[in-house]
């Protein structure tokens, strides 16, 4: 069974400071993982994906991900934070790729600071 | 402008009673999804469909029935037998199986009283 673990359910941080949102997930198959960003009361917006290929992907909006096998993890980062990027983050594994079920992750809240 | 509705954004109702929550995407999309969000428990599966007239039961099915006779429409029914229902109930959809993101509509707050 796969699952998809996020320690920090909260990450408070000041503006123009970088930040890292820990994910981690198990999985005896290969894997696709996906970050989502949540604002209040909306619903999830993709927000970088790793299907196969370069290990680190980004997002048009200056976060990163670096897909790391042997250590099960696919942390985002973001060097240097805006206030506009407060919202709630969600990692997510798809194991199945006879369908596009995901597994989310519990999300971890950034809350940013000026 | 191609994506995924919700409505209504909230509802409400008293307990005993079932509910109907609508989703409807214009992506052309096969695959089309519902989740539960509870605070601090993630997204949590309800069920799922990848084709019209064809769905499967996810993680927490119980209490709620589905339908796709559209490609376009999956709605879900909250029923009577659901013991907790008050929650942020999000529909999504997907182009077909693989490798593809799945799209999420805006949500609908269901509270039941």
């Amino acid at each position: 069974a796969q699952s998809v673990t996020q320690l920090d359910s909260q990450v408070p941080v000041f503006e123009e400071a970088p930040v890292e949102l820990r994910c981690n997930y198990s999985s005896s198959v290969s894997v696709y993982l996906f970050w989502y960003v949540q604002y209040p009361n909306q619903g999830l917006q993709l927000l970088l994906k790793y299907l196969s290929g370069s290990t680190l992907v980004e997002s048009i909006n200056g976060f990163e991900a670096e897909f790391n096998k042997s250590q099960t993890s696919f942390h985002l980062r973001k060097p240097s934070v805006h206030i506009s990027d407060t919202a709630e983050y969600f990692c997510a594994v798809s194991g199945d790729h006879n369908t596009d079920k995901l597994i989310f992750g519990t999300g971890t809240r950034l809350q940013v600071f000026p | 402008d191609g994506g995924i509705t919700q409505s209504p954004k909230y509802l409400f109702r008293k307990e005993g009673q079932n509910v109907t929550l609508s989703c409807e995407q214009n992506l052309n999309h096969d695959a089309m999804y519902w989740y539960r969000q509870d605070p601090g428990q993630g997204l949590r599966l309800i069920y799922y469909s990848q084709i019209v007239n064809d769905f499967q039961k996810g993680d927490i099915a119980e209490g709620y029935s589905v339908s796709r006779e559209k490609k376009e429409s999956f709605p879900l029914t909250v029923t009577s037998a659901q013991k907790n229902p008050t929650a942020f109930y999000l529909c999504a959809s997907s182009i077909s199986t693989g490798s593809d993101e799945q799209y999420f509509g805006p949500g609908t707050r269901l509270t039941v009283t």
